[in-house]
């Protein structure tokens, strides 16, 4: 398996909290991903990184913060927790050669967050 | 009209027939595209990938590209129980941003 390890695993936070969700990678990929899942919608793209500082908004960025201040390490901060907001949250490496193209996706565990 | 299209199912196929499961996306510049398999409560892996027309074959799974059509398709011969999960099509339309169908669940009676 991909070394890839979020955290926490499971959260239930109170609404209006702000709450931030780790992923830790060891295998020197270039490129994170923070997604969330939740039924009907499939998965979505929240914000991803492609190096160090480097970040960019995917299709549900809004509400959401991301930091990356080393390789392994990519941050997900919702900055005040809403309803909306419980989800199943994965985290994605992948290392391509060519930026152009794109090579497969590897997820972690998943964290499963509940905001009451 | 979502980016990538699929059944959500649930598909039910008998034991050791061929499980068919389609995907269509509506960015004619997609150039990579992505077969994941979810078992429920895990997380997604990657079992198939495919950038050109036609058929790739990786063991009892293969699959099927048209780029004219915006159409992709995953085949699983001699279908297992094992096999029952949750496929998500996957299309990037813009590199490195992977655009994800909401999946179709398979399940394969014994």
């Amino acid at each position: 398996d991909a070394g890839i390890t979020q955290s926490p695993r499971h959260k239930v936070t109170e609404t209006g909290t702000p709450v931030t969700l780790r992923c830790h990678q060891t295998e020197n990929h270039r490129y994170m991903y923070w997604y969330r899942q939740d039924p009907g919608h499939g998965l979505r793209l929240i914000h991803y990184s492609y190096g160090v500082k480097d970040t960019d908004k995917g299709e549900v960025s809004d509400g959401y913060s991301v930091s990356r201040s080393k390789t392994e390490d990519f941050l997900l901060t919702l900055e005040s927790a809403t309803s909306s907001q419980t989800s199943v949250y994965f985290c994605a490496i992948s290392d391509p050669t060519d930026p152009r193209a794109n090579t497969e996706a590897f997820f972690g565990q998943g964290t499963r967050l509940t905001v009451v | 009209q979502k980016e990538v299209e699929q059944n959500s199912g649930p598909l039910s196929v008998p034991e050791g027939a061929i499980a068919s499961l389609n995907c269509t996306y509506s960015d004619r510049g997609s150039q990579s595209f992505f077969w994941y398999r979810q078992y429920s409560g895990k997380s997604p892996e990657l079992i198939m990938s495919i950038y050109s027309n036609g058929d790739k074959e990786d063991g009892r799974f293969t699959a099927q590209l048209n780029k004219a059509s915006q159409y992709v398709s995953l085949l699983i011969r001699d279908s297992q129980p094992s096999d029952s999960a949750t496929y998500l099509c996957a299309v990037n339309p813009i590199y490195q941003k992977v655009t994800f169908g909401i999946g179709t669940k398979l399940q394969v009676i014994p």
